[in-house]
This record gives structure tokens, C-alpha cells and sequence, in this order.
């Protein structure tokens, strides 16, 4: 089946540096991948929307400057979160909906396995 | 204002029972809607998709109602296991891939 890595699983930062987050594909081509945050026993809450080869797509609220994504390649896409303050500690997942079989989008999504950030 | 809410944030079920799990929306029009699977300290596991033209689909134990008029998704699960116990997570479609998720229900089964 699909499946999505991401890595690292945990980091711990200090306030005021940057952390890369890497999402990664890994026996399926993504052209559109998505980054997640969910706070503890809160829901999913869509970030962005990340695409190959173009700009992400910033849902509201979420600043731009500060979640920089970068989807080099149809197997990778990187969130990387500058400036960490600890409002930004947050449990980070990305998806990415594999092309369906007819060439169109499937519609399920696979999610990575997460990432635990912890700014001190 | 847009919500989706599932029925209650925990529920305990005894092993061998059924376990339904509600998931309401107000303000959406979803052409689909997606049930997740999430373990703590892990991303969401993709389960069953049911499509707005759809009134019910099956997998295994597993099977999903969807009714647009009632704006309301019910999520069984029959001949639970303590194996099932996880949060259940429904989610709204309403273009290509965009995904709006639930709070999610904690289901424990007890053995």
C-alpha cells in the first residue's frame, strides 16, 4: 500500500531557531501533498496545501513567512517552521493522495506518521 | 458557522458489541466523506470513503452510512475487539483533496 515517511518523528528546539520537517512518498508519486496540525485532543487542522513544482496554497490564518514549504520533487515536500516560538509546539503530519488509477485523484489520503515539535 | 462534531469524545464499548460512532456537519455540502483511524502519537490511518450518492458501504467489520439530508455519517463497528480501540476520526470532502476533519471519538473495547 501507500506509504508516507516523515521524519524527523520528534524534535526539540530551542525559542527563535528554524526546524525542517520532511514529508516523503515512498512507493507513490504525490504532485499535491498537505501539512497538518493537531493540538492535544484537538482535531486535524489543515495548514497548507503543498505543490510540486509551484507555490503552497496557506489556509487563513497560517503565516506564510514563518511555515515555509518546499515541494522539490514529485516524492518530497519539507515544512520548515522558522523563528519556533513554544505556541508553535504541536504534533505536525502531512498527507498525500496518490494518483487514482484512472489518472485522476483518488480520493483517501495517506498520512505520515507525524512529527512532535517541542519548542523550549 | 461550518462544524463537524462527533457524538461524544470517548466511548466504551464491551468486547463482541457493536460500536457506533456519529459524525454530524452544519454549513458543508462534502461530496464525500472519510473515516481515519488515529493511534496516539501517529497519523490518521484511512478506513472507508462514502461519496454523497452513497447510502452505505462495507468493509469487513466496518460499515458506513451517510445520509445528506440528515447531514449526519453513523460509523459501525461490529464484533468489536480491544484491537479496535483507537480515535476515529470522520472527515468532510468537498473538492479534489481537501479534508476537514472531526474532533474524533476515543473508543475503548473492553475485553
Amino acid at each position: 500500500g501507500a506509504v508516507v515517511s516523515q521524519h524527523p518523528s520528534w524534535v526539540i528546539c530551542k525559542s527563535g531557531t528554524s526546524v525542517k520537517i520532511e514529508c516523503r512518498s515512498l512507493d507513490f508519486q504525490a504532485t499535491t501533498m498537505f501539512w497538518y496540525r493537531q493540538f492535544p485532543k484537538q482535531s486535524l487542522m489543515l495548514m497548507a496545501t503543498s505543490n510540486e513544482g509551484s507555490k503552497a496554497t496557506y489556509e487563513q490564518g497560517v503565516e506564510k513567512d514563518k511555515f515555509l514549504i518546499n515541494h522539490a520533487s514529485l516524492t518530497l515536500s519539507t515544512l520548515t517552521v522558522t523563528s519556533a516560538h513554544p505556541e508553535d509546539s504541536s504534533f505536525y503530519i502531512c498527507s498525500a493522495p496518490p494518483l487514482g488509477t484512472s489518472g485522476g485523484y483518488s480520493y483517501e489520503q495517506y498520512f505520515g506518521p507525524g512529527t512532535r515539535l517541542t519548542v523550549t | 458557522s461550518q462544524k463537524i462534531e462527533q457524538n461524544s469524545e470517548a466511548l466504551n464499548i464491551q468486547e463482541g458489541k457493536t460500536a457506533t460512532l456519529t459524525c454530524n456537519y452544519t454549513n458543508y455540502s462534502p461530496a464525500y466523506l472519510q473515516w481515519y483511524r488515529q493511534d496516539p502519537g501517529r497519523g490518521p490511518v484511512f478506513l472507508l470513503l462514502i461519496r454523497e450518492n452513497e447510502k452505505e458501504k462495507r468493509k469487513e467489520r466496518l460499515k458506513v452510512t451517510f445520509d445528506t439530508t440528515l447531514k449526519q455519517s453513523l460509523f459501525h463497528i461490529t464484533a468489536s475487539q480491544p484491537a479496535d480501540s483507537a480515535t476515529y476520526l470522520c472527515a468532510l470532502g468537498t473538492g479534489a483533496n481537501n479534508l476537514f476533519f472531526g474532533t474524533g471519538t476515543r473508543l475503548t473495547v473492553i475485553p
